[in-house]
């Protein structure tokens, strides 16, 4: 079945740049999304169609993509950044949902 | 605002059903998708299926095909999913999500696809045990 993947972990100091990955065959033929979780609370969307973000995000989290691979950035990374981030698509037939493992952010 | 509202939590004992609400308030009802998605404890997100509020027409991941029942009464604004048969590794958070349209080109040909999901409703947690 179709995956995208994300690397486990990222861990950055207050302050500077972090960057999560989300790797898919697919991802060059449609949009992928992010949401942020912290412990306890629901998913809560930060980018959508690859860079755009939602009304009442930080302007410091933004998205790219480049051929397989999309990149959440976080610039400027602060201490109530540390969450869960998870990357979305769907499958190459564009009909079926597809969640990325995730991703934990710590800040040091 | 724009506000997902589920159902309390649930205990059941395995082989049972489950049966979770998702009342949906400050938009057009009909006029999105709705998914759903669980968390199993200390996991990541797996998406089930939608239901398109307007028809009523479903679309299960391959996973869920046979054991999972979207439905939806337009005249309260509420969907339900139900899951059959379960299992000690239902144990999770269920969550059902409002769905926007994305796209997927084929060829260079654009054509609908899956969306993002906001909002979330709050999670409802559904514990399988005997």
């Amino acid at each position: 079945s179709y995956e995208l993947t994300q690397p486990p972990s990222v861990s950055v100091s207050p302050g500077q740049t972090a960057r999560i990955t989300c790797s898919g065959d697919a991802l060059p033929k449609q949009y992928a999304y992010w949401y942020q979780q912290k412990p306890g609370q629901a998913p809560v969307l930060v980018i959508y169609k690859d860079s755009e973000r939602p009304s009442g995000i930080p302007e410091r989290f933004s998205g790219s993509s480049s051929g397989t691979t999309v990149t959440l950035t976080i610039s400027g990374v602060q201490a109530e950044d540390e969450a869960d981030y998870y990357c979305q698509s769907a499958d190459s037939s564009g009909t079926s949902v597809v969640f990325g493992g995730g991703t934990k952010l710590t800040v040091l | 605002q724009v506000q997902l509202v589920q159902s309390g939590a649930e205990v059941k004992k395995p082989g049972a059903s489950v049966k979770v609400s998702c009342k949906a308030s400050g938009y057009t009802f009909t006029g999105y998708y709705m998914h759903w998605v669980r968390q199993a404890p200390g996991q990541g997100l797996e998406w089930m299926g939608r239901i398109n509020p307007n028809s009523g027409g479903t679309n299960y991941a391959q996973k869920f095909q046979g054991r999972v029942t979207m439905t939806r009464d337009t005249s309260i604004s509420t969907a339900y999913m139900e899951l059959s048969r379960l299992r000690s590794d239902d144990t999770a958070v269920y969550y059902c999500a409002r769905g926007f349209q994305g796209m997927i080109t084929f060829g260079g040909v654009i054509a609908p696809g899956e969306g993002w999901f906001d909002p979330w409703g709050q999670g409802t947690l559904v514990t399988v045990s005997s």
